[in-house]
């Protein structure tokens, strides 16, 4: 299994409050991004990085960002979380972009904001 | 932009029954496909892929051919074991991205 860490794996905030979200990888990879997943969306991508301090905005942007000062971290904030942020979140790595490079999914964070 | 289309669940099926879960997509230039599969609990993982038209990705008895006439990249099983049960996701890379777009979901329900 590729080293994909997600931290916290549950918690539970209240509307407007900050929430920070962390993804640690122990494969070096390149890579890194940010999903969400809810009921008859499937995943979409809410940002991603392609090297320390570069990233870039995914389809579902608002109210998040990221931030990646290590290889090895890439931390999603919610700056004021509102109920429509409820979700589960993933993290995924890839050694590269491209198709042939495979991309590795944490176990993922459910966030319940009330 | 891109989309995947994939076909509502969930799909009940017995065991050793044939499974088809279908995948249609939107996407300009020549898109990489991929189907991951979420077992409970669980992130995805890589199932299959193809790159180019007329490629076949395959693993673990599935199959998935790109067929590009048809914007179609459909799952395929022959004879589906109650571990398949699983929700499975299509996907696609677009020409020049270096995310994926996913389907919905299909929850597959496999009972003995």
């Amino acid at each position: 299994d590729a080293g994909i860490t997600q931290s916290p794996r549950h918690k539970v905030t209240e509307t407007g409050t900050p929430v920070t979200l962390r993804c640690h990888q122990t494969e070096n990879h390149r890579y890194m991004y940010w999903y969400r997943q809810d009921p008859g969306h499937g995943l979409r991508l809410i940002h991603y990085s392609y090297g320390v301090k570069d990233t870039d905005k995914g389809e579902v942007s608002d109210g998040y960002s990221v931030s990646r000062s290590k290889t090895e971290d890439f931390l999603l904030t919610l700056e004021s979380a509102t109920s429509s942020q409820t979700s589960v979140y993933f993290c995924a790595i890839s050694e590269s972009g491209g198709s042939s490079y495979e991309q590795y999914f944490g176990p993922g964070t459910r966030l319940t904001v009330t | 932009g891109d989309s995947v289309t994939q076909m509502e669940g969930p799909v009940t099926l017995s065991e050793e029954a044939f499974l088809t879960i279908n995948c249609t997509y939107t996407a300009t230039g020549y898109p990489s496909l991929f189907w991951y599969v979420q077992y409970p609990g669980e992130g995805l993982q890589l199932l299959l892929k193809a790159t180019k038209a007329d490629d076949k990705g395959s693993n673990k008895g599935f199959e998935a051919t790109y067929r590009k006439e048809t914007t179609s990249f459909h799952l395929e099983k022959g004879s589906v074991q109650v571990s398949d049960s699983a929700v499975y996701f299509c996907a696609l890379e677009g020409t020049g991205r270096r995310a994926l777009t996913f389907g919905s979901g299909t929850r597959l329900q496999v009972q003995p």
